[in-house]
This record gives C-alpha cells, structure tokens and sequence, in this order.
C-alpha cells in the first residue's frame, strides 16, 4: 500500500531546543493529523489539517499541510520533559477512506 | 466522557489458543476502527465499521482473524487459533461521522497481546 516516510525516525535534543519533524508521501492526501504515543497508551490526536497549506497551532506545536498534498510538518516549540513519546503523522489518502500512519518518530527530551 | 475502553489490557495466551479482544467506542461514535502496532510494521489498520457494519477488512491479516460489532456500543476481534507472530498491541479507535470529524479518530489504551 501506500506509505508514508516520516523522518527522522528518533531525535534527541535538550529541554528549551525545538523541534522539527515531518512526512512524506509520492501520494496525495486529503488530510493530514499528527498524533503523540506515551508509552503503554494509544496515541492521542495533537493537531488535524485538512487544506493544502493550512498551517495550525496547538500550544508550543505547529504543523502545515503541505501545498502539494504529500507532505506535512509538525514543529515543537521550547521543548519540555513532557513532549517524550512517540509522534506518528496520518493520512488520508485521496479518494481513499481509510488512514495511513507513518513509523513515528521518538523524541526523547534530556532536562 | 468515559474514551474508548479496551479489555483485556493484557493477554498472555498459548499458541492455538482462541484470543478475543473487546472494545466499546465512546458512545455516540458512528465509526469503529481497530488496528494492530508493531515494532515491525508500525501502525496498521486491520479493519474498520460504519454504523457497525463492516466497511473494510483489507487489513485483516488472514482468516484466522475476524471482528464483529453487535451493536453501536461493541465490537469484538478475535484470533482463533492464535500463533505467536500474532503477538501485538492492538488499539481500537472510534470517530463520528460529521464533517472533516470522520478522520479524527479517538484511540483507547490498547491490548497488549502475548502469544507463547
């Protein structure tokens, strides 16, 4: 199927830093979202998009949707501890009414 | 609101054996969704419902799984028999069925499952 290549696969960065992640795909997509993974739980949705170009906040996180359809960014501002987890990025394939999740990526925070 | 709630949290089950999952979507969903995460393979969609009929079962890996919703408030997935490569955690999500919501899928807490 189609996949989605969300990159990197795991970053490292010290508290205050931000952080930059994002996903791509040779495929169009209608929607974009962004969840977050603690560990032992299910992810829960950060942020949804759903226009080419739309460029949405929630707090210190930022994410755009790509004006191409087949790509997307999640950006964190000033980290803190407790942005640790695991950040998967999803998708709506065009015409297509199920999800792609990419590999997600692992963020770890050191204080 | 109570979220999605997901029994068991853990299994722990020898291979052969008949393994179902259980989920109750947060009430007033219109879809249901379960998926299977591992290291491997990541995220993946196994199968999901709309006004509990079955929409798509692409994702189910093979005839030893199969999932059902009775009603608007339950849906089950069972492995039968269970082999160890089956071992996981698989999530259930609900959504609703309003505009742009549809994609918004709210996840529980997952069943870690464990195949000897």
């Amino acid at each position: 199927g189609q996949q989605l290549n969300q990159s990197p696969q795991s970053m490292f960065i010290q508290e205050g830093e931000d952080v930059s992640m994002n996903c791509t795909s040779s495929s169009i997509f209608n929607t974009w979202l962004w969840y977050k993974q603690d560990p032992g739980e299910g992810p829960v949705l950060l942020i949804a998009l759903y226009k080419a170009g739309e460029l949405t906040s929630n707090g210190r996180l930022t994410a755009q949707f790509g004006i191409t359809r087949k790509d997307s960014f999640l950006n964190i501002s000033a980290s803190i501890p407790s942005d640790v987890g695991i950040y998967f990025c999803a998708g709506q394939l065009s015409g297509n009414n199920d999800m792609r999740f990419g590999a997600g990526t692992r963020l770890t925070v050191k204080p | 609101d109570a979220g999605v709630i997901q029994s068991p949290r853990h299994e722990v089950t020898e291979m052969g054996q008949e393994v179902t999952l259980r989920c109750k979507p947060i009430s007033g969903h219109d879809y249901l969704f379960w998926y299977r995460q591992t290291m491997m393979r990541g995220l993946e969609l196994l199968i999901y419902f709309n006004n509990n009929v079955p929409i798509d079962d692409s994702g189910m890996p093979e005839d030893r799984f199969s999932a059902k919703m009775p009603n608007a408030s339950f849906s089950t997935l069972k492995i039968q028999p269970s082999e160890p490569r089956d071992s996981a955690v698989y999530f259930c999500a609900s959504s609703w069925d309003r505009l742009r919501a549809y994609n918004e899928q709210f996840f529980g807490p997952g069943t870690r499952l464990t195949v000897l």
